[in-house]
């Protein structure tokens, strides 16, 4: 069973940009949530999608946005960008039954500039 | 607010003894506790989960929930180096909280 794809790997964006990240999920999973990760705060939790709607949502202003397709196929949008942004974003798929186990992409490394 | 906490480390041990990872957690609600790996430049990697008071053995690894201490551990048994890594403890009710994650150095 081929695993979470993230997509793309890198970016290197300017301060005042938007860019949009994309996750395809396992097969079958119907969960997706979304996580920033930097050496200073660790793995922060964005939002989480199931069945196409925000099921939670973490605590990041409102540059940070979502949305996932009838597919389960989900993107990440963040825009005007600041450079406080760059981070590692990570995609996690889980069958979405309460707190099940997740399981990450390899994430999208976003620097901006 | 709910947090997870973990000793950054690093944590060293010698080739072939047990590493023994702690975490304890501030949310009474949590029901579930993971743990996950996370080599350098990569991203985390589900290792195990435990639901109930008590162990869980997979392989070397053993996990310990103690729900009245608020206390989760993750016991490797035989640390080989290719256990080197970060790793990460998250709980939660309903989405996962993650702790910092404690750095662990197998040295042979």
């Amino acid at each position: 069973k081929a695993g979470v794809t993230q997509t793309p790997r890198y970016l290197i964006k300017t301060r005042g940009q938007q860019v949009t990240l994309s996750c395809s999920p396992i097969s079958g999973h119907r969960s997706v949530s979304w996580y920033q990760q930097t050496p200073g705060q660790g793995l922060q939790f964005l939002f989480e999608y199931f069945s196409e709607t925000q099921r939670n949502k973490g605590n990041f202003p409102g540059r940070f946005s979502g949305r996932q397709f009838s597919n389960s196929r989900s993107e990440m949008n963040v825009s005007t960008l600041e450079l406080g942004d760059s981070a590692l974003y990570l995609c996690a798929s889980s069958q979405g039954q309460g707190n099940s186990p997740l399981h990450f992409g390899n994430g999208t490394r976003l620097t901006v500039t | 607010q709910k947090e997870v906490e973990q000793n950054s480390g690093p944590l060293s041990v010698p080739e072939g003894a047990i590493a023994s990872l702690n975490c304890t957690y501030s949310d009474r609600g949590s029901q579930s506790f993971f743990w996950y790996r996370q080599y350098s430049g990569k991203s985390p990697e589900l290792i195990m989960f435990i639901y109930s008071n008590g162990d869980k053995e997979d392989g070397r690894f053993t996990a310990q929930l103690n729900k009245a201490s608020q206390y989760v551990s993750l016991l490797i048994r035989d640390s080989q180096p290719s256990d080197s890594a970060t790793y990460l403890c998250a709980g939660g009710s309903d989405i996962p909280t993650f702790g910092r994650g404690t750095s662990l150095i197998v040295h042979p």
